[in-house]
């Protein structure tokens, strides 16, 4: 068990450009979650994957948000036209179920200049 | 729907006790708690479960009212270590998969 990983650590974008994040988390885990935190902030949650299955967008997730989890491993956050706004750290986390927590990554630190 | 935590901050000496809220006006199936230290990411403590016992994590524990759907973190003879912010993350009863909403944190620090 590696835990959580996240790919970069760090990603500096210029404002319009698309960036892509992965995540692999832990093989044993069929949830895996993406949140993201701004500083000061707990962490806010954008989508969920069940398995391969996307069973949850958050509302406040514009259309240039896109996230998938091919055969239900890896999974990848794409971030289209990217804005300032984005600029935040995005988390990663798998479970096993409700009555367990999360395994979080370290997270992929956004900077859109 | 963020549930509420209080108080925002505490600062403490090695060896004091610490109480740390978490209030939801919804209905709740579980409680978690968290600790985050500046610049990684945040550390499962434990879950409180509706109609489940009290947890307790070395000199740490939480229980769960829910009555008032509020836990409560109990941090016993701080330690240095204890430094960060603890994040509690609410699932609401009869939703979504383990989908957790974070409070807005409560910054602990120890001195010696």
């Amino acid at each position: 068990d590696t835990g959580v990983s996240q790919d970069p650590r760090h990603k500096i974008t210029k404002r319009g450009q698309n960036v892509t994040f992965r995540c692999d988390p832990i093989s044993e885990h069929n949830r895996l979650y993406w949140y993201r935190q701004t500083l000061g902030q707990g962490p806010e949650f954008l989508t969920y994957f069940q398995n391969e299955a996307q069973l949850e967008k958050s509302r406040l997730l514009s259309d240039r948000f896109s996230a998938e989890r091919p055969k239900g491993s890896f999974s990848t956050l794409e971030i289209q036209r990217t804005e300032q706004g984005d600029s935040a750290m995005y988390l990663c986390a798998s479970s096993t179920g409700s009555n367990y927590g999360y395994t979080f990554g370290s997270g992929t630190r956004l900077t859109v200049v | 729907q963020q549930p509420v935590q209080s108080p925002q901050a505490v600062i403490l000496r090695e060896g004091e006790d610490a109480v740390i809220n978490c209030s939801s006006s919804k209905a709740l199936y579980s409680v978690h708690w968290y600790r985050q230290k500046h610049g990684e990411a945040p550390v499962f403590l434990m879950i409180l479960l509706k109609g489940g016992e009290q947890m307790r994590h070395e000199k740490i524990s939480a229980s769960f009212n829910e009555k008032k759907q509020q836990s409560s973190l109990y941090l016993t003879a701080s330690q240095l270590s204890y430094s960060g912010t603890y994040f509690c993350g609410t699932e609401r009863d009869g939703t979504s998969y383990g989908k957790l909403t974070f409070g807005q944190g409560t910054i602990l620090t120890v001195h010696p």
